[in-house]
């Protein structure tokens, strides 16, 4: 089946316009995680959806970031007038995770193949 | 704090040669799950092996094996016979046990080069 998808691939941003940023989880799957990648470093948390619900936002590092998932599948990331320092890769992954079930457990997260943002 | 860390920057071997990567976590949760991922030059990264800390059972699956030591707090994956494909980073990474806990702490990666 088809994979986790993201568009665009590349952006190239002036200083202080908005971007938005698509992701296309694996269908079904109800966890949805963005990470940030700087050059040369590994990912790093951004914000968690389960199903249409934002349950964890700790990792933004700002107000101009701002993500949603509004019927719990398509996600898009925001960020407003954008900075040189947003210049990264930004990833995007789901995992299956069903709730409510009563043994907690951790899926496997599969990734898409991110979106490079360049701010000029 | 959860935090990984991978020791090497940089790995430089000839094919045919087996090369271990270094991972030590540290965590206060006592469930727990470890990762490692490979990212090759274009970019997307690839599952390739998860533990749980309640099973320390070392296993091999094909050139791939990792040795889990709880006493050490290490992870250690090993590819057997490299081969050239292999060449690409490689992260390990730590995450909770359910919910919003599953976010996953990364190292800073290990650059694996096999060279012909």
């Amino acid at each position: 089946g088809a994979g986790v998808s993201q568009s665009p691939r590349y952006k190239v941003a002036k200083r202080g316009q908005d971007v938005a940023l698509r992701c296309d989880p694996i269908s079904g799957h109800v966890s949805l995680f963005w990470y940030q990648q700087a050059l040369g470093q590994g990912p790093e948390f951004l914000t968690y959806f389960q199903n249409e619900a934002q349950l964890d936002k700790s990792g933004l590092p700002s107000d101009r970031f701002f993500a949603e998932r509004p019927e719990g599948s398509v996600s898009t990331l925001k960020i407003q007038r954008t900075q040189q320092e947003d210049s990264a890769v930004y990833l995007c992954a789901s995992s299956l995770e069903t709730p409510g079930l009563a043994r907690r457990s951790t899926d496997t997260q599969y990734f898409g193949p991110g979106t490079r943002l360049t701010v000029l | 704090a959860q935090k990984v860390t991978q020791a090497q920057t940089e790995i430089s071997v000839v094919e045919k040669e087996d090369v271990t990567l270094d991972c030590v976590y540290e965590t206060r949760d006592t469930t727990y799950y470890l990762f490692w991922y490979k990212q090759p030059p274009s970019g997307e990264l690839v599952f390739l092996i998860r533990r749980n800390s309640f099973d320390e059972q070392n296993e091999i699956s094909g050139r791939y094996s990792w040795n889990f030591q709880k006493s050490t707090s290490s992870f250690n994956f090993t590819i057997t016979a490299s081969q050239v494909v292999d060449s690409a980073v490689y992260f390990c990474a730590l995450s909770g046990y359910g919910g919003a806990t599953n976010k996953l702490i990364f190292g800073t990666g290990t650059l694996l080069a096999v060279q012909p």
